[in-house]
């Protein structure tokens, strides 16, 4: 079991370009969940999906951030015209999706806007 | 929203000594989940509650049954290996979001 995959580790962009961050669940968890980390706001809950659907995107800027889960192995997050407060660390986390919902953190996307 | 607080935000121990960190919550959780954040960034899942205690090795966790407005985490024997930043995080009902404390950044020194 290799865990939560994201890929890449690390991302610089430049301000107002777009940015995809990638996330492979475990095999077999039907809940995805992405999170954000930076020193000042501490881990922020963004959006999560459970068998594909979205079921909560409270946490997601509305304007830029969008995220996607179109097979049940991948999720998204795209950030568009990224700017520097966009920079953090995108965690993506998954859970078998039944009432005990624990979660598995993969490594994370380190993302830098310049 | 929900809030959770957690206490202490840092803290240094000496090896061998034992200690306990604090989240309280502002409203009922039904569960509470604790991490340990490595120095790679890396977070690992170290207790699931949705009651009781749970113990494994020299750690252990409660979750208060009763109102379900706080969890502690107790280190026993603290090693310089259990360095590291500890996450609290409780979920409001059974397929909600986990919403995290601040953290403790704990040190342990010899």
């Amino acid at each position: 079991n290799a865990g939560v995959i994201q890929t890449p580790r690390h991302k610089v962009t430049g301000k107002g370009q777009e940015a995809t961050l990638w996330c492979e669940p475990i095999s077999g968890h039907s809940a995805v969940f992405w999170y954000r980390q930076t020193i000042v706001q501490g881990l922020e809950f963004l959006t999560y999906f459970r068998n594909q659907a979205p079921i909560d995107d409270s946490g997601m800027p509305k304007e830029r951030f969008s995220a996607q889960m179109p097979n049940q192995s991948h999720s998204t997050l795209k950030i568009q015209s990224t700017q520097p407060q966009d920079s953090a660390v995108y965690l993506c986390a998954s859970s078998l999706g039944d009432s005990q919902n624990t979660l598995y953190f993969g490594a994370g996307t380190r993302l830098s806007v310049l | 929203g929900d809030q959770v607080e957690q206490s202490p935000s840092a803290l240094s121990l000496h090896e061998g000594t034992d200690s306990a960190l604090r989240c309280n919550f502002t409203t009922t959780m039904r569960s509470v989940q604790w991490f340990r954040q490595n120095s790679r960034g890396s977070l690992i899942s170290l207790f699931y509650l949705a009651s009781g205690t749970k113990e494994n090795g020299r750690l252990k966790s409660a979750f208060d049954s009763k109102e379900r407005r706080y969890s502690t985490l107790h280190i026993r024997d603290a090693q310089l290996e259990d360095s590291g930043t500890y996450f609290c995080a409780a979920a409001s009902s059974s397929f909600s979001k986990l919403v995290f404390g601040q953290g403790t950044s704990l040190s342990v020194v010899p």
